[in-house]
């Protein structure tokens, strides 16, 4: 199994301005995955971090409103720009190894957004 | 459009009892289906994983089935406990990593 980490794990922010969430592996990792989990709702994936490339984005969502890093194969980031309350939800990474079909995708602890 | 239906949508059982969650999905193609547990403010964690070819599968007090002619799954718990008290979420995969996920069932077990 997988430990991940996210910092932060709670936030209240004001509308117009951007958060960045930290989340760390402690093993290296192929897949990378950034969800968003509103109130009530299920997850839904935001995007897929890729190590050393451009992040691939579900339709949806767009790079500048959700800029994402990826540095190294234990380390992404999730940027959530020029908040609006809409914005107002649980952030959740994830991972996987190659070939995640038949193998399990881990969830950090999520980081709980409020805009205010 | 893939999707992942379960229900109830809630409910409350007492401490002891037993109860059973249904998922029914139309994700295709089928990889494998998926239950997870999610604590209020912790993200989700794994119970089962079933292949088109595994018809249950358990995990302590929580057992899985899975009939793929069908496209339904169910999660029964066993003598629930107070730290039963979650979500349950059935997640389903078409391909490698592409995830559909059901809106969950709540779970609430009084003493």
């Amino acid at each position: 199994s997988a430990v991940i980490s996210q910092k932060p794990s709670r936030d209240i922010c004001q509308r117009g301005t951007s958060l960045t969430i930290q989340c760390q592996v402690d093993s290296q990792v192929t897949m990378m995955f950034w969800y968003r989990q509103q109130p009530g709702q299920s997850l839904t994936l935001i995007a897929t971090a890729n190590q050393g490339s451009e992040a691939t984005y579900e339709s949806g969502f767009v790079i500048d409103k959700f800029p994402i890093s990826r540095p190294n194969l234990t380390f992404s980031t999730l940027t959530v720009s020029n908040m609006s309350p809409e914005d107002s939800s649980i952030y959740l990474c994830s991972v996987g190894t190659s070939g995640v079909s038949r193998d399990e995708q881990y969830f950090g602890p999520g980081t709980r957004l409020t805009v205010t | 459009k893939n999707q992942v239906e379960q229900s109830p949508q809630s409910l409350i059982i007492l401490e002891g009892k037993n109860c059973t969650l249904q998922c029914n999905y139309t994700v295709s193609p089928f990889s494998n289906l998926r239950w997870y547990k999610q604590d209020t403010g912790r993200g989700p964690v794994s119970l089962t994983i079933m292949t088109f070819s595994e018809n249950t599968k358990s995990n302590g007090r929580y057992t899985a089935t899975l009939d793929a002619d069908t496209k339904q799954s169910s999660l029964h718990i066993t003598a629930s406990q107070l730290s039963d008290s979650a979500s349950y979420i059935c997640v389903v995969s078409a391909n490698d990593y592409k995830l559909s996920f059901g809106a969950g069932t709540t779970v609430t077990v009084r003493a």
